[in-house]
Order: structure tokens, then sequence, then C-alpha cells
């Protein structure tokens, strides 16, 4: 059964850092490409970034370049979300999801992990 | 604001059909036949329920069905079940910069 957990989330001040993980488990972590999705309270869902299976490609939402970096990390079986300078904005329960296909749908996700960015 | 558009609430009474819509634009919904669609209890982890405009992975019901037509895909519901109510958001590859647009989502109510 295809697992994906994520923790690290947490209450953050603007301007900070906060790095996220996803534990996967129940399918081959090198072969698939993943998928961090994001939710701001009370509204819809948000892609957000997503790697290839062998890390070799990372794209990037506009809200997030530059502020996010999304990495695997093999030895561990984990999606990492390396998340700086934090807005307002940037609360949201952040999900993990395993992609598949040319089309990056996204067939197995987490439960999720709230990050609420606030002074 | 969403990049997809999708009404906000639908409903139908048990057995009964219902169709969700999605309107994007030809760098998205209309050029990539590569509309998906979730299903979101709150709370929970979203579901996938429909790839690639119309394909329905293992496990999902042949009630749940996809359709494009041009800028607008489509969701249809039938033979309403209690546990079909739930958010539905749609989702569409966009290119290499956008690898997923979302749809606001749509609030599904069977009465």
């Amino acid at each position: 059964e295809v697992q994906l957990v994520e923790s690290g989330g947490g209450l953050v001040e603007p301007g900070g850092s906060l790095r996220l993980s996803c534990v996967a488990s129940g399918f081959t972590f090198s072969d698939y490409s993943l998928t961090w999705v994001r939710q701001p309270p009370g509204k819809g869902l948000e892609w957000v970034a997503s790697i290839t299976h062998n890390s070799a490609h990372k794209f990037y939402a506009d809200s997030v370049k530059g502020r996010f970096t999304i990495s695997k990390d093999s030895a561990e079986k984990s999606l990492i979300l390396q998340m700086n300078s934090l807005r307002g904005e940037d609360t949201a329960v952040y999900y993990c999801a395993r992609a598949r296909g040319n089309s990056w749908f996204s067939d197995s996700w987490g439960q999720g992990t709230l990050v609420t960015v606030s002074s | 604001q969403s990049a997809l558009t999708q009404p906000p609430s639908a409903s139908g009474s048990p057995g009964q059909s219902v169709t969700i819509s999605c309107t994007g634009t030809s760098s998205d919904v209309g050029g990539y036949n590569y509309v998906s669609w979730y299903q979101h209890h709150p709370g929970k982890a979203p579901k996938l329920m429909i790839y690639d405009v119309n394909e329905r992975p293992s496990g999902v019901p042949d009630r749940f069905s996809g359709s494009k037509s041009g800028n607008t895909a489509s969701l249809t519901v039938s033979g309403l079940q209690a546990e079909d109510e739930a958010d539905y958001y749609c989702s569409s590859y966009a290119g290499d910069n956008n690898l997923a647009v979302f749809g606001g989502g749509t609030k599904l109510t069977v009465l």
C-alpha cells in the first residue's frame, strides 16, 4: 500500500524558515516523481513544486520560486520542501503526492501538514 | 483567483446524476488531454478520481466519468450516493512552467 506521511509543519514568523518532510513507503521511491500541493484555509488546492524521479528536474510555482526548494532524499525515502522567507500567504496545509505520467497527475496523497505563518 | 473555473457548489438526490464543469483556456485544459479530478473530504487526503480527461484509476467506481470539449472539462457522477458528498477539484497540466493548475473546487452535496 502506498503511504505518504508529511511532517514538519508548525507556526513560524514572517520571514522565517521551515523544512517539511514526506516519508514514502509501499513503492519504489526512485521510480517516481513527487509533488507538493497546498491548501490555504478556506481556499482551494494550489500546486507548489514538483521533482522528477531522478531529481534531474525541479519545477516551482511562480508564487514560491526563489524561496522554496524541493529535493528528494533517496536514503531516507523522503521528499523535502525547504521553505525560506515565509509570508502570511504561505499559510496552508501542505500535501505531498506521488506524480504520474506526462500529465503529472497525483495518484496518491498524504494527509497533509499545517504551516502557519504569523507573528 | 484560481486558474480554472468551477462552480462553487453542486447537488443532487441519491441515485441522480450530477455534472461538474471546469473551464480553463487553450493554454491548459484546451491545450492538453491532461485533466484530472480529485475528491477531497475535509481533513483527509485528496483522492484521484479521473486522470487524462477520462481515465479511471483502479478502485474508482465507474459511476465517475470525465470528458472534455474545447477549454471545458467535466466530471459526471452517476447514481449519486451519500459518500460522494465531498469537495471536487479539477486540475490540468499547463506546461513545464506550470505543471498543475487547479480549479477553485466544487462542494458536492447529496440531498
